[in-house]
């Protein structure tokens, strides 16, 4: 039921582009997209709705198909602050995340 | 304002020990869930609570696990007798659901080691 996330793992220099990907098995309700640094909490970054609403961080920006069961985080003129584990994580009608099997994402100068 | 916190911290136990995990949410959230992250691992649902009430406990490993949230405000959750898998990061978040906006923002988290 876990849902999984391609790649495992990025690098990039400053300034490249990337695109975190999640597919679920299950129908989803809403997905909700966070970073988590070492040692530190996971961060909001983002949560979108069947139907296309969104919500979150300016510079991140995300889709959700709902057919396929997938949404796609696409982070774009990467900042060495964007490094860190990048997790997804899907919302079923319970209120309850499943988190995914996450994407380590390293951003060199 | 202030964001969730968690105490303690760091927690050691010798296994057989019970051990209890704060968390303070933010104000005025009526969503608290709890979540155990192993090492390299994403976190995984344990219970979630809306306002007092314990809504779902379908994630807790076993009956050493019990959590509560008796005001609606703080929650607390206790772990009996504890082992050496019982070793993870135990985070907490609130949450403020607002039509279909289900924000959830996490705290620092109380890392276990279970001697």
């Amino acid at each position: 039921q876990q849902p999984v996330q391609s790649p495992q793992a990025v690098i990039l220099r400053e300034g490249e582009d990337a695109v975190i990907n999640c597919s679920s098995s299950k129908a989803l309700y809403s997905v909700h997209w966070y970073r988590q640094k070492h040692g530190e909490a996971p961060v909001f970054l983002m949560i979108l709705l069947k139907g296309g609403e969104q919500k979150g961080h300016d510079k991140i920006s995300a889709s959700f198909n709902e057919k396929k069961q997938q949404s796609s985080l696409y982070l774009t003129a990467s900042q060495l602050s964007y490094s860190g584990t990048y997790f997804c994580g899907t919302e079923y009608p319970t209120d309850k995340l499943i988190f995914g099997t996450g994407t380590r994402l390293q951003v060199f100068p | 304002g202030a964001g969730v916190s968690q105490s303690p911290r760091y927690k050691v136990a010798k296994r057989g020990q019970d051990v209890a995990l704060r968390c303070d949410p933010i104000s005025g959230h009526v969503s608290l869930f709890w979540y155990q992250q192993a090492l390299g691992q994403g976190p995984e649902f344990l219970t979630y609570f809306q306002n007092e009430a314990q809504l779902d406990k379908s994630g807790l490993p076993s009956d050493r696990f019990f959590a509560e949230r008796p005001e609606g405000s703080v929650s607390t959750l206790k772990i009996q007798r504890t082992q050496q898998e019982d070793s993870a990061v135990y985070l907490c978040a609130s949450g403020l659901k607002t039509g279909n906006w289900n924000e959830q923002f996490f705290g620092p988290g109380t890392r276990l080691t279970v001697l």
